[in-house]
């Protein structure tokens, strides 16, 4: 069965630090891109980045609101993908999703997704 | 940034009834757009891929058209398990982008 499965989300005062992870499983992780979506509570879908796979040699993209706060890894020998966040702020308390690309066009996978809960 | 909305944003419809959402981009974007259901406390689920391709075992009554800058998803006989929020998504250019959701209650 391909699956997603997040961990790692939690409560963590503004300006802190987490490090969330996604575990693989059931597909062959090192073939595709990944992606992190997120949904803060009662609202919409928000793109947060992506890392390409060894052949578009683990670039990145991110999206403007986290661009220089987080950092999307993956490490393709224990398929898992990660996303360290720093410098949080109360706008990034989320429910963050792990996600499959499949091909182009395709994001075919999510996760269940774990909360991350930036507060005082 | 490539905006898009989506219209409408809330819809009451009742089992059976035929019903479209649009999602409008704020410059073209080809083919390249997704749509997604999602329900309370769930992950979203990919229906439609490249505007119009159905993603294997979502119901053939979903159904996508579009290309450019305005996109539909069509539900042609909505079923009690369709009720839920529909999103779109442009995957064209970065930043990827979503819609802002039409949510498909039970009149």
């Amino acid at each position: 069965e391909v699956q997603l499965v997040e961990s790692g989300g939690g409560l963590v005062q503004p300006g802190g630090s987490l490090r969330l992870s996604c575990a693989a499983s059931g597909f062959t992780f090192s073939d595709h891109y990944m992606d992190w979506v997120r949904q803060a509570p009662g609202k919409g879908l928000e793109w947060v980045g992506r890392a390409r796979n060894k052949v578009n040699s683990y670039t990145t993209e991110y999206a403007a609101s986290v661009k220089g706060r987080f950092t999307i890894s993956r490490d393709d020998s224990k398929n898992s993908l990660y996303l360290q966040m720093n410098s949080l702020k109360t706008e990034d308390t989320a429910l963050y999703y792990c996600v499959r690309r499949y091909g182009l066009g395709r994001m075919d996978v999510w996760g269940q997704g774990t909360t991350v809960t930036v507060s005082s | 940034d490539i905006q898009l909305t989506q219209s409408p944003t809330f819809l009451s419809a009742s089992a059976g009834d035929r019903v479209t959402i649009t999602c409008r981009a704020s410059q073209g974007i080809s083919s390249s757009l997704a749509w997604y259901q999602q329900k309370p406390g769930k992950a979203p689920k990919l229906l439609i891929y490249a505007a119009s391709t159905l993603q294997s075992g979502v119901p053939s009554r979903f159904s996508g058209s579009g290309s450019g800058t305005e996109f539909t998803l069509t539900i042609s006989s909505l079923q009690p398990e369709d009720f839920a929020t529909y999103h779109c998504q442009q995957l064209q250019i970065y930043p990827l982008t979503f819609g802002p959701g039409t949510k498909v209650e039970i009149k």
